[in-house]
């Protein structure tokens, strides 16, 4: 049974920088890519980075400058890193897997990010 | 930013056929890359639904199916039902800049 979990700060303060781990169990030794996705309140979804299990990294064109992700697959987990936020930043944000078929197979249930100060 | 469009709402009656259309482009869908759709029940994390432009995941009831033409595909409910109510969002694959995962804006479900 493939299970994934966030966790982060809850809220964050304008400018800073927001972190975000993803745990799961299951297998992490196959080709999969390690994804975060994101769900400002009321808004539709939008794909942020993925991670292979090798270590290869992807970003969303409109947020590479502020995001980093990274991984310890043999921790089972991966994190993102969001810089400089703002108020529109403030998101519901999944972690997600794709097992190389470019599609999501498996979510976690996300956790609520909010930017105020 | 959302690259697939769909119709922000459709509606329809218990028993009745909607459909649910995501339209991409040329980098996209009309590129030839897979276009899967997942449903997002109120509170819940999105759930995959069609996967392979018309493949339904085990426990996905036969109600739904997907279909791809060109540079667009659609979702179709047939029978629908109540717990049908929800928000439904395409994806594919987009070699435009980088390549990456795409969504569409969603499309709101209501049973009448």
């Amino acid at each position: 049974q493939v299970q994934l979990q966030e966790s982060g700060p809850g809220l964050v303060k304008p400018s800073e920088t927001l972190s975000l781990t993803c745990t799961f169990s299951g297998d992490s030794s196959s080709n999969y890519y390690w994804s975060w996705i994101r769900q400002p309140p009321g808004k539709g979804l939008e794909w942020m980075a993925y991670i292979s299990n090798s270590g290869n990294t992807n970003y969303n064109p409109s947020l590479k400058s502020r995001v980093t992700i990274s991984g310890d697959m043999s921790k089972n987990r991966f994190s993102l890193r969001l810089t400089s936020v703002t108020a529109a930043d403030t998101a519901v944000y999944y972690c997600a897997r794709d097992d190389s078929s470019t599609y999501f197979a498996y979510w976690g249930q996300g956790t609520l990010a909010t930017v105020s100060s | 930013q959302a690259v697939l469009t769909q119709p922000p709402s459709v509606s329809g009656a218990p028993g009745q056929r909607v459909t649910i259309s995501c339209t991409g482009s040329s980098s996209n869908i009309g590129a030839g890359y897979d276009v899967h759709w997942y449903q997002q029940l109120p509170g819940t994390a999105p759930k995959l639904l069609i996967y392979g432009n018309s493949n339904r995941p085990s426990g996905v009831p036969d109600r739904f199916s997907g279909s791809k033409s060109d540079t667009s595909a659609s979702l179709a409910i047939t029978g629908l039902q109540a717990e049908d109510e929800a928000d439904y969002y395409c994806q594919s694959y987009d070699s435009s800049v980088s390549e990456s995962y795409v969504f569409g804006t969603g499309t709101k479900v209501t049973v009448l």
